[in-house]
C-alpha cells in the first residue's frame, strides 16, 4: 500500500498551461504539504493544510492555488505555467496533533515546462 | 526565517569507511529528523530525535540532538552502495513545520 501517492508521476507542459497535480495519503495524517525542490535540490514548503485548513502559505505566486477537498487529499493547480515552475513538487503528510509531526513523503511529480 | 547550515554539501567516499555530517542552526529547534532521498523519489524518515542530547541508532545508522538544540548529526558506519543519495536533516521549532538543510549528496565508490 502506497502511504502518500501523487500523479502525474511525470508532467510535460508549454509555457502558459494550467495543470494540477494530485496528492492522497491514506495514513490518517491530519496534515498535508506541498513542497517544491528546485534543480540544485533544495525542499523549500510551499503550503500546508490542517484538516482541510490553510496554515501555511510560504511566499509563492498566487498562480499556485492548493485545494484540499478532505483531509486525506491535497491538490495543487497551476495557472499560467512559466518557465521557472520547472521542478519537482512533493506531497507529504504528517500527524500534527501527535505531537511530533514528522513528514512522510510522495513520490513526486517532476514538471518541466518548455 | 529560520535557517540551517548542512555540511558537506558532497561527499565521495570508500565502501567500507564511516560517513559524518551534520546540521547547525542560529535557532533552536524542538525536533531533529534525517531523511534519506534516493534518485528519483521522495525523501525517507530515517532518525528522528526529540530530545536535547538523545542519541538514536538505526541500523548503521546513528544521529544525535545536540545538547544546545541548535546542532544535529548524522553517522553512517561501514558505508555500502545503497547509502548513495542525499541526506537532508530538518529541524521543526513546532510539530510539523520543518526547516529543511540543503542537503549532502553522498557517493560510494565500490
Amino acid at each position: 500500500d502506497t502511504a502518500v501517492s501523487q500523479t502525474p508521476k511525470y508532467l510535460v507542459t508549454q509555457m502558459g498551461n494550467d495543470k494540477s497535480i494530485k496528492c492522497e495519503q491514506n495514513l490518517g495524517h491530519d496534515t498535508m504539504y506541498w513542497y517544491k525542490q528546485d534543480s540544485k535540490k533544495f525542499l523549500k514548503i510551499m503550503f500546508s493544510y490542517n484538516n482541510k485548513e490553510l496554515i501555511i502559505n510560504e511566499t509563492v505566486p498566487n498562480r499556485f492555488s492548493p485545494k484540499s477537498p478532505d483531509k486525506a487529499h491535497l491538490n495543487l493547480h497551476i495557472n499560467s505555467l512559466e518557465l521557472g515552475d520547472s521542478a519537482v513538487y512533493f506531497c507529504a503528510s504528517s500527524q500534527v496533533l501527535a505531537g511530533v509531526g514528522e513528514q512522510f513523503f510522495g513520490p513526486g511529480t517532476r514538471l518541466t515546462v518548455l | 526565517g529560520q535557517q540551517l547550515n548542512q555540511s558537506p554539501q558532497s561527499m565521495f567516499i570508500q565502501e567500507g569507511e564511516d560517513v559524518s555530517m551534520n546540521c547547525t542552526s542560529s535557532s533552536i529547534f524542538n525536533t531533529w529528523l534525517w531523511y534519506k532521498q534516493d534518485p528519483g523519489e521522495g525523501p525517507v524518515l530515517l532518525i528522528a530525535l526529540y530530545k536535547a542530547g538523545e542519541l538514536t541508532s538505526n541500523g548503521r545508522l546513528t544521529a544525535q540532538f545536540g545538547i544546545t538544540r541548535k546542532d544535529s548529526f548524522l553517522n553512517i558506519s561501514a558505508s555500502i552502495p545503497s547509502d548513495v543519495g542525499i541526506y537532508f536533516c530538518a529541524g521543526q521549532s513546532s510539530p510539523g513545520k520543518s526547516t529543511f538543510g540543503d542537503g549532502t549528496t553522498l557517493t560510494v565508490k565500490p
